[in-house]
Parts: structure tokens; C-alpha cells; sequence
């Protein structure tokens, strides 16, 4: 199993804030994710990356954007946030190659908008 | 895109019952996994499974890529095996998993 690592677990914030959300892995893993997932509804991809310095827009349309300066790290950052963004976030990373492409998941963010 | 359905979408079981959980999907696939959503939130892994059967205790899973389907079987159910089960499938526009809606499962003591 991957060791991923995703914080604030929580977080509740005030509209217009400008937050980051910190995902961090420890695999050595190519790829990483992030999902977007509603309450009681399944996950949609919002970003990805191959590796460092590429990033890529999920199937998901979002406001969030996202960085790949170091391998292990993969933080989303919302200039302003609003109530719309309220929402589960969850980071996952994978080999990339020389193996299954198997997914493994962090424990998730949960935002809430005021 | 690939399009990810699963059934049934809820079911609620005595604890020690076996349940079976199905999941179908659009197009061919690269990559079939499933995974337990526990309350607090948290996906895990139970199965990466694009084609083949798989085993770990009490549960197992099949998955026919010529027919697109693949199945999850729960045995001897417990109470902590309660939440949501996903199906994801790589495919589509991007990188990336398209999940399902879930099957939501209840067992009661």
C-alpha cells in the first residue's frame, strides 16, 4: 500500500478565502490525482499529472488549480472560495510504470464553504 | 466517455449473509478496481482486477473484459463491512478513474 498523506482533514472557511489543500505521498509514485466528490455521490476527476511539471484538467470542470514541483507533492489551491466548492476532495497517486497501475487514496479533505 | 454502472444501489443484509455486487462498463479497460468506502470517508483498496479472479479473505472478485462486467462477492458478511462499495474504471477523455454510483450496503447485527 501507498503512504499518502492529505491536509486539513477539515476545514471550514469563509467565502473569498484563498486555500490550499496539501497532498503528499511517499511511494516515489509518477502519477497523481485529485477527485472531487459530492455527499452520497461518486468521485469525478478534477486534476492529474504525469510528473513533475505537468498537470493536467480532469473530465471534471473546476475553478481549483494545481502544481507538480516535487514528485512527492501535489497541492490544489481555490483563489476564492465559495459555497459552490463545498465538497470532499480526495488525492491519489499511482506507479506510473513497471507495474500495475494500481490507485491508492489519501483519507480525503473535507471543505466546507460558508 | 466510459460509462460505469452498478447494482443494486442499496442492500441491507443480516450479519453472516453473502452478497454478491455487480458492476458493468462501456468500453474495454486497462485498469478495474474496487473499493470500500468506510464513514469516515476513506477509499480502500480492496482489488485491482482488469481481468481474472482475485481473492482476500472473505472476499473475491471476477472480472469477464470480453463481457465487461465484473463481480464482487462478500461472504459471511460482518457489521464493519458496512458502507459504500465502488467500481472504477480507467477510460474516457482523460488519466484518471470513472467510477459508479456505489452500491450502498447495510449489514445489521
Amino acid at each position: 500500500e501507498a503512504d499518502i498523506y492529505q491536509t486539513p482533514r477539515y476545514l471550514v472557511i469563509g467565502t473569498g478565502k484563498k486555500i490550499t489543500l496539501e497532498c503528499s505521498q511517499t511511494m516515489g509514485h509518477d502519477k497523481m490525482y485529485w477527485y472531487q466528490q459530492d455527499p452520497g455521490m461518486e468521485l469525478h476527476l478534477i486534476h492529474y499529472s504525469y510528473g513533475v511539471n505537468s498537470t493536467e484538467k480532469g473530465d471534471l470542470s473546476s475553478e481549483s488549480t494545481v502544481s507538480r514541483i516535487r514528485t512527492e507533492h501535489f497541492p490544489l489551491t481555490l483563489e476564492s472560495a465559495r459555497p459552490s466548492h463545498t465538497s470532499q476532495y480526495l488525492c491519489a497517486s499511482a506507479r506510473g510504470t513497471g507495474g500495475p497501475d494500481t490507485q491508492y487514496f489519501g483519507p480525503g479533505t473535507r471543505l466546507t464553504v460558508l | 466517455g466510459i460509462q460505469v454502472e452498478q447494482s443494486p444501489p442499496d442492500l441491507i443484509l443480516q450479519e453472516g449473509a453473502n452478497s454478491t455486487l455487480r458492476c458493468n462498463f462501456s468500453d474495454s479497460v486497462n485498469n478495474l478496481q474496487w473499493f470500500h468506502q468506510n464513514p469516515w470517508g476513506q477509499l480502500i483498496n480492496l482489488f485491482y482486477i482488469p481481468s481474472g479472479t482475485k481473492q482476500n479473505g472473505r472476499l473475491s472478485a471476477t472480472t469477464v473484459a470480453t463481457e465487461r462486467y465484473s463481480l464482487l462477492y462478500i461472504s459471511s458478511s460482518q457489521t464493519t463491512d458496512s458502507g459504500v462499495y465502488f467500481c472504477a474504471v480507467d477510460g474516457g477523455g482523460a488519466d484518471g478513474l470513472t467510477f459508479g454510483k456505489g452500491t450502498h450496503l447495510i449489514i445489521q447485527p
